[in-house]
């Protein structure tokens, strides 16, 4: 089944210690992206990688890490995570970078993974 | 950069009525706005989605129409039905010139009671 898999679906933490969400997709996809999703701000992009080794940041990506050494894995890195990264994270991947010639390839989301900081 | 904002950002309706679901963008450059559903536990997924050279487009109970002039966009449901009740965003591709951005509104609950 062609899906987005993220690991772990929920996690507590402390600040300051280090965590590590992971991102995988089978479908050869190209584009792999993460948001953010808090209440009454939607989806805010943090990181995005248009291909193996090429990442850029999004509209909110202090306090984060990527990194895309292989196509199928992006994984998201909070080196130092603090309370206000307490929020649902969403990886998502699609064939190419979205634009209007491809939307064929919609953006394919993972399920989620709450985090908490305390 | 792009500025998308979506209303109203929870809205509930009876079983068979209709529901709209609107936004508007501050970049005209922007050419293709997709909707997403997410249900409860779930990522969002695609359901519709319009390009700029467009004015309406429908797929079943579903349809997108866009202004290309006001800069604004909507999401029609008609003859809703429980399983509809879920968290729909809207979003903008903007062209930044390196790569294409989607920019997302801030979603909206909807509700559709029995």
């Amino acid at each position: 089944e062609a899906q987005v898999t993220q690991n772990p679906r929920y996690l507590i933490t402390v600040t300051g210690k280090k965590l590590t969400v992971t991102c995988s997709q089978n479908m050869n996809h190209e584009y792999m992206s993460w948001y953010r999703q808090d209440p009454g701000l939607g989806l805010r992009q943090i990181y995005y990688s248009m291909n193996v080794e090429v990442t850029d940041k999004g509209d909110v990506p202090e306090g984060y890490k990527v990194s895309r050494k292989e196509k199928r894995n992006f994984p998201l890195i909070l080196e130092s995570p603090s309370p206000n990264q307490t929020s649902l994270y969403f990886c998502a991947s699609s064939l190419s970078t979205p634009t209007p010639s491809s939307y064929n390839s919609p953006l394919h989301f993972g399920n989620g993974t709450r985090l908490t900081v305390t | 950069g792009e500025n998308v904002e979506q209303h109203p950002s929870t809205l509930s309706v009876q079983e068979g009525d209709s529901a709209v679901i609107k936004c508007t963008y501050s970049d005209s450059a922007s050419n293709y706005f997709p909707w997403y559903k997410q249900e409860l536990g779930k990522g969002p997924q695609l359901i519709i989605d319009i390009r700029s050279n467009v004015g309406e487009k429908k797929d079943q109970r579903i349809a997108v129409t866009l202004n290309k002039t006001a800069k604004h966009f909507s999401l029609h449901i008609t003859e809703t039905q429980p399983e509809d009740s879920a968290v729909y965003f809207c979003a903008a591709l903007e062209n930044t010139g390196t790569a294409s951005k989607l920019t997302f509104g801030t979603g909206t609950r909807l509700q559709v009671t029995l």
